[in-house]
């Protein structure tokens, strides 16, 4: 089975600084790994999802993750994140054929 | 492009009420998935349906069940119902494909919120 740690529960950040929101995860097996978010009273969204191929990914909103299997890490990364970041963040894991697995969720705040 | 709908987008019951939820996955998606996510708290899995025959469960309460029908559309049934039920209810769809490698991303409806008075 997989399994997700998300490391930060609270991440408050001022406008325009860079974020980084971590993400771990462990497996027996290849995963793919996904960070949505969750804006105030709305659906999830997927950000960005790494599936194979290079480990950078990039997703909406400027936002990107590098994938390390080494380090069995996810993390998500923003330059400069402004006001309408502010969001709860799920780090994601599945693998073919088999349950999906969320994290337990980041709240970012970023303040003005 | 169609997206995962629910049905109702709101809900509110009483104690020891029933109540039923909807959704209408993706065409050609293999796979549907309710979770349900109380206040400040991270979505958690309840069960899952590939190909209309239950996949998994989760942390299901035995006073709910849930089925997939012919067209794919899947149904939450909530009896007896608790204060504790309150909440905001997933439903996300996916093509898991385990013969042809699907990736399982989940794609989400805007949930279903229930209140219980």
């Amino acid at each position: 089975a997989q399994s997700v740690t998300q490391l930060d529960s609270q991440v408050p950040v001022f406008e325009e600084a860079p974020v980084e929101l971590r993400c771990n995860y462990s497996s027996s097996v290849s995963v793919y790994l996904f960070w949505y978010v969750q804006y105030p009273n709305q659906g999830l969204q997927l950000l960005l999802k790494y599936l194979s191929g290079s480990t950078l990914v990039k997703g909406i909103n400027g936002f990107e993750a590098e994938f390390n299997k080494s380090q069995t890490s996810f993390h998500l990364r923003k330059p400069s994140v402004h006001i309408s970041d502010t969001a709860e963040y799920f780090c994601a894991v599945s693998a073919a054929g088999n349950q999906f697995y969320f994290g337990t969720g980041t709240s970012l705040t970023v303040i003005p | 492009a169609a997206g995962v709908i629910q049905s109702p987008r709101h809900l509110i019951k009483e104690k020891r009420e029933t109540a039923t939820l909807k959704c209408y996955p993706i065409p050609r998606h293999d796979t549907v998935y309710w979770y349900q996510q109380g206040p400040g708290q991270d979505p958690q899995f309840l069960i899952s349906f590939y190909e209309k025959m239950q996949s998994d469960k989760g942390s299901i309460p035995d006073r709910f069940s849930a089925q997939q029908f012919s067209d794919y559309h899947s149904e939450l049934n909530m009896s007896s119902l608790e204060l504790g039920d309150s909440a905001l209810y997933f439903c996300a769809s996916s093509l898991v494909g385990r013969f042809e490698g699907g990736t399982g991303e989940l794609f989400f409806g805007e949930g279903s919120r229930l209140t219980v008075l």
